[in-house]
């Protein structure tokens, strides 16, 4: 079973406003990490942001937050404000424990003007 | 502070020879993680290290194997290339994978292709 599914392949996004990329998951461990990428067309792949499992809160970190819903098992990318270079591959990823790191399949996310 | 590092960038080898990638991590960090790549089958787990050793290992022939070094540098080896082998190779340096919120940073990549 994926451990990680994102079910968006492609998204199209408006430059200034907000987009949503969804990412479930599936894990009986009660401590895990939910991180998100974002892989631009040179490759590497830059960290945006980490939700834990037993954060009260939902993660920001400038114009990316993190809609954690922990009894739905999902945790959305929300992205304010788009802009012309946030156009890129999207990875949402979790580790349960201190185990590897499982990669969703991705989404990827295009801005147009 | 510098951030992971990857050589070479780009290689070109042929069938039934072997490679060599390498990967510095930020100053500091103690773990190393190697992904493939692919188009078809996304971003898969080769390895991690941690001191030295290693953690994890994914499902990978033997062909593929790994090293880290005592100053958290790593290598990895790819021996007897195949097609199938042609990918971007994706190293991500961590300080300590015991940490719940420990973070991977990524480096660029080494893309191989095999011909």
């Amino acid at each position: 079973a994926q451990k990680i599914t994102q079910t968006q392949p492609g998204m199209f996004v408006q430059e200034k406003e907000a987009v949503t990329l969804d990412c479930t998951y599936d894990t009986s461990d009660p401590s895990y990490g939910l991180f998100w990428y974002k892989q631009p067309s040179s490759g590497e792949m830059i960290f945006l942001i980490y939700q834990g499992s037993y954060d009260q809160q939902n993660a920001t970190e400038g114009r990316y937050s993190l809609n954690f819903q922990k009894a739905r098992k999902s945790a959305n990318l929300v992205i304010s404000a788009s802009q012309l270079g946030d156009s890129a591959m999207y990875f949402c990823a979790m580790r349960e424990g201190n185990d590897k790191l499982i990669f969703g399949t991705g989404t990827r996310l295009q801005v147009f003007p | 502070k510098a951030g992971v590092t990857q050589t070479p960038r780009y290689l070109i080898k042929t069938r039934g020879q072997q490679v060599t990638l390498s990967c510095s991590p930020i100053s500091g960090h103690r773990s190393v993680s190697w992904y493939q790549q692919t188009p078809g089958q996304g971003l898969q787990f080769l390895f991690e290290y941690f001191s030295e050793t290693q953690r994890n290992k994914g499902n990978f022939p033997g062909r593929f194997s790994g090293r880290q070094f005592s100053n958290s540098r790593s290598e990895m080896n790819v021996s007897t290339l195949e097609l199938g082998d042609s990918a971007l190779y994706l190293c991500a340096s961590s300080f300590d994978p015991g940490l719940r919120t420990d973070t991977q940073y990524f480096g660029p990549g080494t893309r191989l292709t095999v011909l």
